[in-house]
């Protein structure tokens, strides 16, 4: 199976701050990339789909980069509402595979 | 509008077999992949399994001996079974297109 390891497990940041959450593949998944987003108590949320492309009805301070095997979600400037969980997610072959998560929270 | 509804017990007993039923509309089961994907408590998402498009199935590769899934288009519905159910099954389970389309999740325990 291929392995998602994301990382860090925790993020705190503060309003305005630009922070990038990464995952490493640990096999070739091409740009089989997407991010997601989860607030509490809610279902997931797509934000990148194909390692790059913004969702629909995502605000434009997110974005998807790749760079080999390596994922990156990047937010611009950080706003409140941008406090959530975070997953990446392979769907290059199966089983699908998630990383463990990125909490990001305010300082 | 795509929606997805996951729908079943609440409460199963250990050793015993899970049986969830996910009920979309706005899409077509033969034309969509459908996806399980848990949640324990307090934990990370888990991908489960999936149902292609044309029928076939895939599976996570730790629970693929006790999982089983299965749709009836007819009915525009895709069933989840796990059997020999232990605390650890104990999730959140979401049915899923992976894409804008998620159902709100069932929570099931696993206690005697």
């Amino acid at each position: 199976d291929i392995q998602m390891t994301q990382a860090p497990s925790s993020l705190p940041a503060s309003l305005g701050d630009r922070v990038t959450i990464t995952c490493r593949a640990s096999q070739d998944i091409g740009n089989y990339l997407r991010w997601f987003q989860q607030k509490p108590g809610k279902s997931p949320r797509l934000m990148i789909y194909g390692a790059t492309n913004l969702a629909a009805g995502v605000p434009s301070r997110f974005s998807g980069s790749r760079s080999g095997s390596d994922y990156s979600l990047t937010i611009s400037s950080l706003e409140s509402e941008d406090m959530a969980d975070y997953y990446c997610l392979q769907s290059k072959e199966s089983p699908y595979t998630f990383g463990a998560g990125t909490k990001l929270e305010l300082k | 509008q795509v929606q997805l509804k996951e729908s079943g017990p609440g409460l199963v007993q250990p050793s015993q077999t899970l049986s969830l039923t996910c009920t979309v509309s706005g899409f077509s089961l033969t034309s969509n992949s459908v996806h399980w994907v848990r949640q324990p408590p307090g934990k990370g998402l888990e991908w489960v399994g999936a149902i292609w498009s044309g029928g076939s199935t895939d599976y996570n590769s730790a629970l693929k001996s006790r999982l089983s899934i299965s749709r009836d288009t007819s009915k525009s519905q895709v069933f989840l079974k796990m059997n020999s159910l232990q605390t650890e099954d104990t999730a959140i389970y979401f049915c899923t297109r992976l894409v804008p389309g998620w159902g709100q999740g069932v929570m099931v325990t696993v206690s005697s």
